[in-house]
C-alpha cells in the first residue's frame, strides 16, 4: 500500500523567514496530495491541496509543489508568522482508494 | 451546522474494559473515518465507511469495531482495552470519497488513556 514519509519531524525558523516541509510517497498511482495544519490541542484542518495534473499551487503565503517523477511534494510557507506555529501533515491518495495516508507530521515553531 | 461531533473528549479506561467513542456529523456526508494519533506520529486510519451499512478496515483495525447504521453516526467500539490503545482518536467525514472533493472535516478528538 501507499507509504508517505515526511521530513523534518521538527522545524524551527525565525519569524519572517521561509519554511519548507517535504514528503515522499511510494505509490505512483497517487494523484491527490493535501496538507493539513493542526494547532496545539485542535483538530487538523485542510490548508492547501494539489492534484497530479499540476506542478504548483499557491494560496497567499503558502504554496505546494509536486514532482511526480521523483514522487515527492513540498509545502512552502513564506514570511512566517507566529500563528504558523503548528503541526503540519502531508497526505496522499489515489482514485478509488477512498482514504488518505498521512505522513508522520512536522512540528513547526516560529521564533519571534 | 455543528460539523463533526465526538464524545467523550476525555476518558480513562482500565485494562480490559470496553467503551464506545461516539461520532456524528450533520453535513450529510457519505464518507466517515476513524483515525488515531499517537504522540509524535501521524494519523493512522482505523476504519472507514463509504455509506450506511458499509464499513472497511484501515491500517490499524485490530482491537476495534465499527458500525454505520445511519449516515450521521459512526461509533468506534474498543473491546478489551489495552495500554497500546492510549491515543487521541479523531473522527472525520467527507462529502465524497478521497480524492474527489479533497477535504476531510475532523472532529475535535477524543483523548483516551488506558491504565
Amino acid at each position: 500500500g501507499e507509504n508517505v514519509e515526511q521530513h523534518p519531524s521538527t522545524l524551527s525558523v525565525q519569524e519572517g523567514d521561509s519554511a519548507v516541509i517535504k514528503c515522499t510517497y511510494s505509490d505512483s498511482a497517487s494523484n491527490y496530495f493535501p496538507w493539513y495544519k493542526q494547532e496545539l490541542g485542535k483538530r487538523p484542518q485542510l490548508i492547501i491541496d494539489i492534484r497530479s495534473n499540476v506542478g504548483e499551487k499557491k494560496d497567499q503565503r503558502i504554496a505546494v509543489t509536486l514532482n511526480k517523477t521523483a514522487k515527492h511534494f513540498s509545502l512552502h510557507i513564506t514570511e512566517t508568522q507566529p500563528e504558523d506555529s503548528a503541526v503540519y501533515f502531508c497526505a496522499a491518495s489515489k482514485r478509488g482508494a477512498q482514504k488518505l495516508v498521512f505522513g508522520q507530521g512536522t512540528r513547526l515553531t516560529i521564533n519571534p | 451546522n455543528a460539523g463533526v461531533t465526538q464524545t467523550p473528549k476525555f476518558r480513562i479506561l482500565k485494562i480490559g474494559q470496553s467503551m464506545t467513542l461516539q461520532c456524528t456529523q450533520d453535513m450529510n456526508h457519505n464518507y466517515m473515518y476513524w483515525y488515531r494519533q499517537d504522540p509524535g506520529m501521524g494519523l493512522k486510519l482505523i476504519y472507514y465507511s463509504v455509506g450506511a451499512g458499509i464499513t472497511d478496515k484501515g491500517e490499524v483495525p485490530n482491537g476495534y469495531n465499527v458500525s454505520r447504521s445511519t449516515t450521521e453516526d459512526f461509533p468506534l467500539r474498543l473491546e478489551l482495552a489495552a495500554p497500546s490503545q492510549t491515543s487521541v482518536y479523531f473522527c472525520a467525514s467527507s462529502y465524497s470519497g478521497i480524492p474527489n472533493t479533497g477535504e476531510l472535516f475532523f472532529g475535535e478528538g477524543s483523548r483516551l488513556t488506558v491504565l
